[in-house]
């Protein structure tokens, strides 16, 4: 398997504009996670799925996040409008087991909002 | 208050030498898992190791070893006969309870293992 893969590795994007983050999980797991990244707050759970249902979605900032998985394999993150203090890396993990076992991360999409 | 703490911010040490970095815990719950994650300078985190809290058994894997103690609710790491690529900054992560799925990580600490 390749990982969890997850695109754009970089967007730049101008305040207010639409970004929309993907991410692919290993497939057979059944856990997936957005987290992001900030010098300020370091990594914090946004948002986690399990077998494509939301769980627990108390760590997404604002209603100006949102975050969908139509499908095992695929999930995004939607920022709209998105704003300055947007600009973190975000992550995307998947694991087999939630909290029981490793979660296994993508290589992040830096997020720079201008 | 800090689930995790790594009090070490930043962390030098020469090559081939030993280096441990500390993670303190604090939990309620008699159920939970504890995980360190390296993070190098390309930005992806790679998981390292995972322990449950029904297992204190220390663990070597390679240069690489764990020490767990719930006496002390503390999971530090040491990395024997560092190397440059060992350069990077490291997480401790925990996640509680049998039905949790919150992975709690600390601040990190940087390691830069100087040639």
């Amino acid at each position: 398997d390749a990982g969890v893969i997850q695109s754009p590795r970089h967007e730049v994007t101008e305040m207010g504009q639409e970004v929309t983050l993907r991410c692919k999980p290993i497939s057979g797991h059944d856990y997936l996670f957005w987290y992001r990244q900030t010098m300020m707050r370091g990594l914090e759970l946004l948002i986690y799925f399990n077998n494509n249902v939301p769980i627990d979605d108390s760590g997404m900032p604002e209603d100006r996040f949102s975050a969908k998985m139509p499908n095992a394999s695929f999930s995004t993150l939607k920022i709209q409008p998105s704003e300055p203090r947007d600009s973190a890396v975000y992550f995307c993990a998947s694991s087999l087991g939630g909290g029981r076992t490793e979660a296994f991360f993508g290589q992040g999409t830096r997020l720079t909002v201008v | 208050a800090q689930k995790v703490t790594q009090a070490q911010t930043e962390i030098s040490v020469v090559e081939k030498e030993d280096v441990t970095l500390d993670c303190v815990y604090e939990t309620r719950d008699t159920t939970y898992y504890l995980f360190w994650y390296k993070q190098p300078p390309s930005g992806e985190l790679v998981f390292l190791i995972r322990r449950n809290s029904f297992d204190e058994q220390n663990e070597i894997s390679g240069r690489y070893s764990w020490n767990f103690q719930k006496s002390t609710s503390s999971f530090n790491f040491t990395i024997t006969a560092s190397q440059v690529v060992d350069s990077a900054v490291y997480f401790c992560a925990l996640s509680e309870g049998d039905g949790a799925n919150n992975l709690f990580f600390g601040t990190g600490t940087r390691l830069t293992v100087i040639p």
